[in-house]
């Protein structure tokens, strides 16, 4: 069964602090890994997409990377702007249409 | 301009009744979703339409009816609520070949008493 999971639940950190979130995935057949942002009282807000191992995306103070087993999301001197949950999410090939699955998310909380 | 739109944002409703949460996007996207987000931010799929037809169905009550009367809105109908179907509601869409994964709407906070 396709299984996603994120790690750590909860992380705080000083601001300039840099960390990595991380994602472990099992799928029958990577089509796709998702990273996204939600911040409280909305939807989730896209953030990056993954194809293969060895892939890389930036945006500002975040980097995301992809193994065959995982993914990271590194945050590099992060402001408190920056708090939200990060969700991980993959899409298997060959899975229903185009379903995607959540991990449970990191909580990430900046401080001054 | 809202990308996908609910409504309503809040609902507060007493346990046994039917109530309905609708969801619009004006993206042009072919494919829209359904996802519950429980108490510990767990999304979880339960329905998806393309092109107003059904594709995904996951295991859910059948109390749950999704209806999606055109490629733009994905409405869904909930019978005899109960208390554990307390959650956040997530309309999303996405189009075939596309990038950005899936847009979000804001969810609709559904508290049942």
């Amino acid at each position: 069964e396709d299984q996603v999971t994120q790690s750590p639940e909860a992380l705080r950190l000083q601001e300039g602090e840099s960390s990595s979130l991380n994602c472990s995935y099992t799928v029958s057949g990577l089509r796709g890994l998702f990273w996204y942002r939600q911040d409280p009282g909305k939807g989730p807000e896209f953030l990056f997409t993954l194809y293969s191992a060895g892939e890389e995306k930036e945006k500002e103070r975040l980097k995301a990377t992809l193994t065959k087993k995982e993914s990271f999301l590194h945050i590099t001197a992060p402001k408190p702007e920056d708090s939200a949950t990060y969700l991980c999410a993959v899409q298997a090939r060959g899975s229903s249409a185009s379903k995607i699955i959540f991990g449970s998310g990191t909580r990430l909380s900046i401080r001054p | 301009d809202t990308a996908v739109s609910q409504t309503p944002k809040y609902l507060v409703t007493q346990m046994g009744n039917d109530k309905s949460i609708k969801c619009e996007q004006n993206l042009g996207h072919d494919t829209m979703y359904w996802y519950k987000q429980d108490s510990k931010k767990f999304l979880k799929i339960m329905f998806s339409y393309n092109n107003k037809e059904l594709i995904i169905n996951e295991t859910v009550p059948n109390r749950f009816s999704p209806k999606s009367p055109d490629k733009a809105h994905l409405n869904l109908h909930i019978n005899s609520l109960e208390l554990g179907d307390s959650a956040v509601y997530f309309c999303a869409s996405s189009q075939v070949g596309q990038v950005y994964g899936y847009t979000f709407g804001s969810g609709t906070r559904l508290t049942v008493v």
